[in-house]
């Protein structure tokens, strides 16, 4: 079945450091979406990509849609503590149109 | 505006007990609904999905249930919990399937 991956699973760095997320679909997808979930939170929309080759920023958070539509970035630079957290994108599945998830990058920023 | 509402935010619940979580949504009519469970760490596993009243469409089979008696209301039910059905469970409402998605602040649900 059709599938979207992430990677990595879990990210640690220093607060200041940069962080990218990646997210890769086994098919063509018609939009991209990305989720924020904070620790013992639920899931808030980031954002939606749908262009080959989008890109979106905001703030601190650039989005990129590949020219295949088939995978996506996440960076976030300069992270901050704020940023914690676990970062999902997800794709609508090419038969039924329901969202299917990645696994999730979560996120740790040491002070 | 829109608003969905998930309740409890906590439960615990002996083995064997019938469960029944209620998610309603605000400020929006025919939404697409949507019952998540999530394990400690893990990602989102997609459980029932509904277009419309009365119409519920099941991902993996399992020990739940789920029903929409009206239209903004939506119900994830099971006669008798196992200890594997603990998790986070999480409502989501969208206009059309594949648009974004706005969830719930969620159950944490543990089995004992």
């Amino acid at each position: 079945g059709q599938q979207v991956m992430q990677i990595p699973q879990y990210q640690h760095v220093q607060e200041g450091e940069d962080f990218t997320t990646y997210c890769n679909s086994s098919t063509t997808l018609s939009n991209i979406q990305w989720y924020k979930q904070r620790p013992g939170g639920h899931p808030v929309f980031l954002i939606q990509l749908v262009k080959s080759g989008e890109v979106k920023k905001q703030k601190r958070l650039t989005f990129q849609f590949g020219e295949a539509k088939k995978n996506s970035s996440l960076h976030i630079t300069a992270t901050q503590t704020t940023d914690v957290g676990t970062y999902f994108c997800a794709g609508p599945g090419s038969n039924t149109g329901k969202l299917i998830f990645g696994q999730g990058t979560t996120l740790q920023v040491k002070p | 505006s829109q608003t969905i509402h998930q309740w409890p935010a906590t439960l615990v619940q002996p083995v064997g007990s019938p469960l029944s979580l209620e998610c309603t949504v605000e400020g929006t009519s025919n939404p697409n609904l949507y019952w998540y469970r999530q394990a400690a760490g893990r990602g989102l596993q997609l459980l029932f999905y509904s277009v419309g009243i009365g119409q519920i469409s099941s991902e993996v089979p399992q020990n739940l249930s789920a029903s929409r008696p009206q239209d903004r209301q939506f119900i994830l039910s099971s006669k008798k919990l196992l200890l594997s059905d603990s998790g986070f469970y999480l409502c989501a409402w969208s206009v059309t399937i594949g648009t974004e998605a706005f969830f719930g602040q969620g159950t944490r649900l543990t089995v004992v």
